[in-house]
Parts: structure tokens; C-alpha cells; sequence
């Protein structure tokens, strides 16, 4: 199964917003509302958070949100701060089924 | 909060089977709602997702891997595993065993390194 796609990097100023596009197919993204997004800081495990598209797990900030568009889902990052430069991953349910991972996004704080 | 750590081989010869296991504390991996995935990571590129398997041992698998995979469940050991069959160079990666209580991994282990070398 193919990757999601999703823009090899983005780039923002401290306290600007930036987004994250995903774009998939009807048979994934598009079909379902279930797609997630993982952050991942070099070294380490990646970390939920966004969920079901839209939702926040508890103790993620509230300057991640999550929306949806036929066959794309897109990731808001807003009031950018340095810790939040890392890999960005989409996640979405697929209907074979099995899940699918985007190609992932390094969002650079300038 | 669930912890999660995977066990295996750090090297594995082409053609040989990869074999891990991941051990489930804090809790039971017998979450009727939860499924227990694997997902793996080539260095210096994305998550590749490879399967998952719920506590009533349904699996199901990336379809790109089905015919070289097998996972299994062990709750009387809170552990589940990962067999990868015929591996190459190309199944060098981090692996990461997670849980998914529905639609998402909100749980992950932290990660451990599979070189598959002769």
C-alpha cells in the first residue's frame, strides 16, 4: 500500500501558524474518520496527538487541531514554539483493512 | 499509564526470521476494546505500519508484508509477538510495538534497533 502524502517540510516563525496537509484516497483518508497525526523528536517514539481526526488526547496542547476534506486531512500547528520542530506523521484507517502512515513532514521553527 | 517494551535479536541474517516480543506492564493486555500493534521505522525514513492483533486474536496486517508475517498474543505472559519470515537488508529498522484502543496508538514502546546483516 502506498504512503500518504504529505509535504516533506514546513517551516515557520516562532508564533506563526503552519499546517500539515495529508492526502490520501476514498479508501482511506477520505473514507473514514479515523485518522491521527504523531509528532516525533529525533531519537524518540512517536507521540499522539490528534485523533478520530479532529480529537485532542488529554495533556496535548491546544494549539494542535485537526480537520478533515474529502480525501484530505490537514494538521494546524498554531502559536509555533520551538519544541514543536520534528517529524509529523498522519496515520489513517484503510479499508483492506489495515492502517496507512503518511510520508512524513519536518516542521523547522526559523 | 500502559508501558510498553520490546525484546529481540539487534541482528538477524538475510533470509532468516526477525523474531520479537513486546512486554505489556501497568496493566492487562487483555483490554477486550484494545488491539496491539507493530510499526516499524527504516533509519532516516517514515512509520511503515506492519499489523496488529486484539486480545481475542484477531490480526490483521499491512497487505504489502501479510505472506512474511505473524504475530501472536500471550496473555498469560502480557506479551505479544512479531515474527517477520525471509528477511533482507530491506527489513532493517526500528521496530516499535504500541497499543491502539481504537483507531490510534496512544501507547508506544520506545523503540528497538533490527540490522538484518550476514
Amino acid at each position: 500500500q502506498s504512503a500518504l502524502t504529505q509535504p516533506a517540510s514546513v517551516s515557520g516563525s516562532p508564533g506563526q501558524s503552519i499546517t500539515i496537509s495529508c492526502t490520501g484516497t476514498g479508501s482511506d483518508v477520505g473514507g473514514y474518520n479515523y485518522v491521527s497525526w504523531y509528532q516525533q523528536h529525533p531519537g524518540k517514539a512517536p507521540k499522539l496527538i490528534i485523533y478520530d481526526v479532529s480529537k485532542r488526547p488529554s495533556g496535548v496542547s491546544n494549539r494542535f487541531s485537526g480537520s478533515k476534506s474529502g480525501n484530505t486531512a490537514s494538521l494546524t500547528i498554531s502559536g509555533l514554539q520551538a519544541e514543536d520542530e520534528a517529524d509529523y506523521y498522519c496515520n489513517s484507517f484503510t479499508s483492506s483493512p489495515s492502517f496507512v502512515f503518511g510520508s512524513g513532514t519536518k516542521v523547522t521553527v526559523l | 499509564q500502559l508501558q510498553l517494551q520490546e525484546s529481540g535479536p539487534g541482528l538477524v541474517k538475510p533470509s532468516e526470521t526477525l523474531s520479537l516480543t513486546c512486554t505489556v506492564s501497568g496493566g492487562s493486555i487483555s483490554i477486550i476494546s484494545s488491539y496491539w500493534g507493530w510499526i516499524r521505522q527504516p533509519p532516516g525514513t517514515g512509520l511503515e505500519w506492519i499489523g496488529a492483533i486484539s486480545y481475542g486474536r484477531n490480526t490483521y496486517y499491512n497487505p504489502s508484508l501479510k505472506s512474511r508475517l505473524h504475530i501472536s498474543l500471550d496473555s498469560s505472559k502480557n506479551q505479544f509477538s512479531l515474527k517477520v519470515y525471509s528477511v533482507t537488508a530491506a527489513d532493517t529498522a526500528v521496530y516499535y510495538c504500541a497499543r491502539d484502543p481504537g483507531f490510534r496508538y496512544d501507547d508506544w514502546g520506545q523503540g528497538t534497533l533490527v540490522t538484518v546483516s550476514s
